[in-house]
């Protein structure tokens, strides 16, 4: 029983152009979602998050939107570079209610070609 | 400002045999997770511990898993008797001690493989 989905498990884009990453999730209680960056034999690197009571978040190149009337949140990447090719995983935390534990979805790799 | 460490970054095992995996969160942080990766999965949730308390373990399988993390020293994660089941990447986060933070920083993680 997922509680963060991630419905595509790739997503290629051209350099330069936006790259759309997508995530839903189905428990209400969720107050804060991050967005992790991972290489191959690396560690999650923390990239951006965002409170249940923002609808956006904005970090350079990075944006997340959060919809919590549809359950759904984005991370877009513009303009896209090939450096941030790599495996985007959505989290989300109920801080109050799960003292703590992140809910990870399963990933999207996102391949960015010259 | 050193990150999240964790060793060893390999390990090996056979069956029946126990693993010892350590985390020393970032300086500055008391609140230590841990988490573990099986292929094509996202990460999985299994402890959540303060200094020499255990918080919420309810990700814990029930039998050969142990956490701890002592007043000095880092946090432990133990796996005694290994199955071919336990081998996958098991990574350690970090958060600081202010309540509400949620943003958790992760370590470069132990890729345990059980022969």
């Amino acid at each position: 029983d997922q509680q963060v989905k991630q419905n595509s498990p790739s997503l290629s884009v051209q350099e330069g152009r936006i790259s759309i990453l997508n995530c839903d999730y189905t428990n209400s209680m969720f107050d804060y979602f991050l967005w992790y960056k991972k290489y191959p034999a690396e560690g999650p690197t923390f990239l951006i998050s965002i409170s249940s009571i923002k609808d956006k978040n904005e970090d350079g190149r990075f944006t997340v939107f959060l919809n919590k009337s549809a359950k759904h949140l984005s991370l877009h990447i513009v303009p896209s570079q090939p450096g941030d090719s790599a495996v985007y995983f959505c989290a989300a935390s109920g801080y109050r209610g799960s003292q703590g534990n992140l809910i990870f979805g399963k990933g999207t790799k996102l391949s960015v070609k010259p | 400002n050193a990150g999240v460490m964790q060793n060893p970054r390999h390990l090996v095992r056979r069956r029946g045999q126990e693993a010892r995996l350590r985390c020393s969160p970032m300086k500055g942080h008391s609140h230590v997770y841990w988490y573990r990766q099986l292929p094509e999965e996202g990460l999985k949730f299994m402890v959540y511990l303060q200094k020499e308390n255990i918080i919420d373990e309810s990700g814990m399988p029930k039998e050969r898993f142990s956490a701890e993390f002592p007043k000095e020293g880092p946090s432990i994660l133990r796996i005694q008797q290994v199955v071919r089941g336990d081998s996958a990447a098991y990574f350690c986060a970090s958060s600081p001690p202010r309540a509400g933070t949620d943003t958790q920083y992760f370590g470069p993680g132990t890729r345990l493989t059980v022969l």
